[in-house]
């Protein structure tokens, strides 16, 4: 089946800092999505992104679909930001297949 | 409210116990899921259903079983509980109508088996 891989697994920052998460997939596939797992559990959607790039206040997503990865990036941190960035691909259905995750903390 | 809601949020149940998980949605979306995280993981697939009549295994279905009682409802059971299905649980929708197939999530429910 498909992987789907995410690096750094861990990022520690303090607020004001820009970062990118990455996520690699293994096979084409028709749906990719960002989510942040905050601290409380809850899966927050962050970007539908099978290609191309899109943007949301602070937060922008890029999927380059024929290479196989899709990059999350957060500028100007705040601790809000803080919890576990998971990307999920689907491929030619929509059941998902979740990576392991980027957790995040960021610090005052 | 939110749109996919689960109950219960918690639950702690011993160890042969039978025990359901429920959600609901108000989306209007035909196809339904259930996914399981287990601490420092992401979510795997457990059963799957993309209308009232139609029931897909997943990934890890073994020693689960579900329900789509009707287009807004779908449960998961736990026919007879043991202390590895301890974990957080997830409901998900998503629409095969639209052009797009984005998956919205309940607030997931944290299940304790002792």
């Amino acid at each position: 089946g498909i992987q789907v891989e995410q690096s750094p697994p861990d990022l520690i920052l303090q607020e004001g800092a820009n970062s990118t998460l990455r996520c690699n997939f293994s096979d084409s596939v028709n749906n990719l999505q960002w989510f942040h797992q905050n601290p409380w559990g809850q899966l927050i959607n962050l970007f539908y992104i099978p290609s191309g790039t899109k943007q949301n206040g602070r937060l922008s997503a890029t999927t380059v679909a024929t290479e196989r990865y899709s990059l999350l990036y957060i500028s100007s941190s705040q601790t809000t930001d803080s919890g576990v960035y998971f990307c999920a691909v689907g491929v030619n259905t929509d059941k998902l297949i979740f990576g392991t995750g980027t957790r995040l903390q960021v610090f005052p | 409210d939110a749109d996919v809601t689960q109950t219960p949020r918690n639950r702690i149940t011993k160890t042969g116990k039978r025990i359901m998980l429920e959600c609901s949605q108000t989306k209007g979306h035909d196809r339904m899921y259930w996914y399981r995280q287990d601490p420092g993981l992401g979510l795997r697939l457990i059963y799957y259903s993309f209308d009232v009549k139609d029931i897909n295994k997943g990934e890890i279905s073994d020693g689960y079983s579900v329900s789509r009682q009707a287009q807004a409802k779908f449960s998961l059971s736990l026919e007879s509980a043991i202390p590895n299905q301890t974990a957080l649980y997830f409901c998900a929708t998503s629409d095969s109508r639209q052009g797009d197939t984005e998956a919205f999530f309940g607030q997931g429910t944290r299940l304790t088996v002792v």
